[in-house]
């Protein structure tokens, strides 16, 4: 199974700055990347997919990039609606599909 | 509009079962497959398996497999998950999703049911 390492497990920012979280896979996968944000309470919203490629309705301060075993989220000018955990999910070596341990996403 | 609903809060004793629902709407049912993740409270995602209510195929993740079952009734669109012989360590939220159809990511997700087992 592919393991993926996602960091930093937690982060806090202000408002309007940019971050990233990052996705490691333990081997290439292939572009075969997707990014969700799960609020609060809520159940998780797919935020991009096929590494880059973002879902529809997503605000375009969310960009995903990457290849090989490296992916990241930016998210640029930091909302206060932003604040969740984000998981990173790896489909092309499936099943099983697997997750990264998620980033918590506070602001400062 | 396309929706899951997902059957409410489950209380349950060591060494039962439970069985959660979900009940998709606003599309062709057995079109799509219906997949099942597990989140512990404050932890990451893990995923169960699916089923595939056009033909009820179903596959198990290793780890699940002997603990959850997938059945689907086509007549009310509505996929089911029954997890055996539950521990402390099955407390947990269980969503049910939808797929895209040219990747397996989830653009559609029940809202998740907790289930909590003890004595």
């Amino acid at each position: 199974d592919i393991q993926m390492t996602q960091s930093p497990a937690s982060l806090s920012a202000s408002l309007g700055e940019t971050v990233t979280i990052e996705c490691r896979a333990s081997e290439d996968i292939y572009n075969g990347l997707a990014w969700y944000q799960q609020k609060p309470g809520k159940s998780p919203q797919l935020l991009i997919y096929n590494a880059n490629s973002l879902h529809t309705g997503v605000p375009s301060r969310f960009s995903g990039s990457g290849s090989g075993t490296q992916y990241s989220l930016k998210i640029n000018s930091l909302q206060s609606e932003d604040v969740a955990s984000y998981f990173c999910q790896q489909y092309y070596n499936y099943p099983p599909l697997t997750f990264g341990s998620g980033t918590k996403l506070e602001i400062k | 509009q396309v929706q899951l609903q997902q059957s409410g809060a489950e209380l349950a004793k060591p060494g039962t079962s439970v069985k959660l629902s979900c009940k998709a709407s606003g599309y062709t049912f057995t079109s799509y497959y219906i997949y099942w993740v597990k989140q512990r409270p404050g932890q990451g995602l893990e995923w169960i398996g699916y089923i595939y209510p056009g033909n009820g195929g179903t596959y198990y993740s290793e780890k699940f497999k002997g603990k959850a079952t997938f059945t689907a009734d086509t007549s009310s669109s509505t996929a089911y998950m029954l997890l055996g012989s539950l521990t402390p360590e099955d407390s947990a939220y269980y969503f049910c999703a939808r797929s895209l159809t040219t990747v397996v990511v989830f653009d559609y997700w029940g809202q998740g049911v907790m289930v909590t087992v003890s004595s």
